[in-house]
């Protein structure tokens, strides 16, 4: 157990609608990640949070957004949902203070089935 | 720009036989390299990380790795190969330009032959 949560685990949706992803960090980490896993894009970083704010940014599509809480929890809303969203989504979480080479430590991740 | 590629996207051995799991990098400047291990059904945990340090790092579970800048390699190794050893692997690459940014190689499943 990573200390990362995240719920649902799993969601199933329809094409043009609109979820939230919710995750909470381990204890005392400030920075939140957010990942897609698909069969075919791989393994892919879409945005980091740090301390409520917008730290670096990846291959996020313009539907989705996220934002960190003031009690450090984070949120993906993914809009306008596609079948090509149906993934694996994973939120991690650092400390936040030691930049790049710190460890991620990943949560269960939620399974987003799009029909 | 940064890349990472995994040699083979399945390997198969042994139980008790070495583990040999490939990884190469591209990196115009200096290399955060990690390898982590997602089982069935479960998110990513963490093997190993070189940042500079030693380039032979150890990790859990009797994983190792090497970083050879002038092979651009961070193989993963065990020496003998366990049933629970049965997962997928991820090599990958930050650095300290890229701002918390990951790159993940696209993955190798080991399987493990009784």
């Amino acid at each position: 157990d990573s200390g990362v949560t995240q719920t649902p685990k799993h969601l199933i949706t329809a094409t043009g609608q609109r979820v939230t992803l919710r995750c909470s960090p381990r204890s005392g980490d400030l920075s939140v990640y957010w990942y897609q896993q698909s069969l075919d894009q791989g393994l892919q970083f879409l945005i980091q949070y740090y301390n409520g704010e917008e730290r670096a940014k990846g291959n996020i599509l313009e539907r989705f957004s996220a934002q960190q809480f003031p009690d450090l929890h984070s949120e993906l809303n993914l809009s306008s949902l596609e079948l090509g969203d149906s993934a694996l989504y994973f939120c991690a979480s650092s400390q936040g203070t030691s930049g790049s080479q710190e460890t991620q430590y990943f949560g269960p991740g939620t399974r987003l089935l799009v029909l | 720009a940064q890349s990472v590629t995994q040699l083979g996207s399945h390997v198969s051995v042994s139980e008790g036989a070495l583990v040999l799991l490939r990884c190469n990098y591209s990196s115009s400047v200096p290399p955060y390299l990690f390898w982590y291990v997602q089982y069935p059904n479960q998110g990513l945990q963490l093997l190993l990380k070189y940042t500079s340090a030693a380039t032979l790092v150890k990790g859990i579970n009797g994983f190792e790795a090497e970083f050879k800048k002038s092979e651009t390699s961070f193989h993963l190794t065990k020496p003998s190969a366990h049933m629970s050893d049965a997962a997928e692997y991820f090599c990958a690459l930050s650095s300290y330009s890229s701002a918390s940014k990951i790159i993940f190689g696209s993955g190798t499943r080991l399987s493990i032959r009784p």
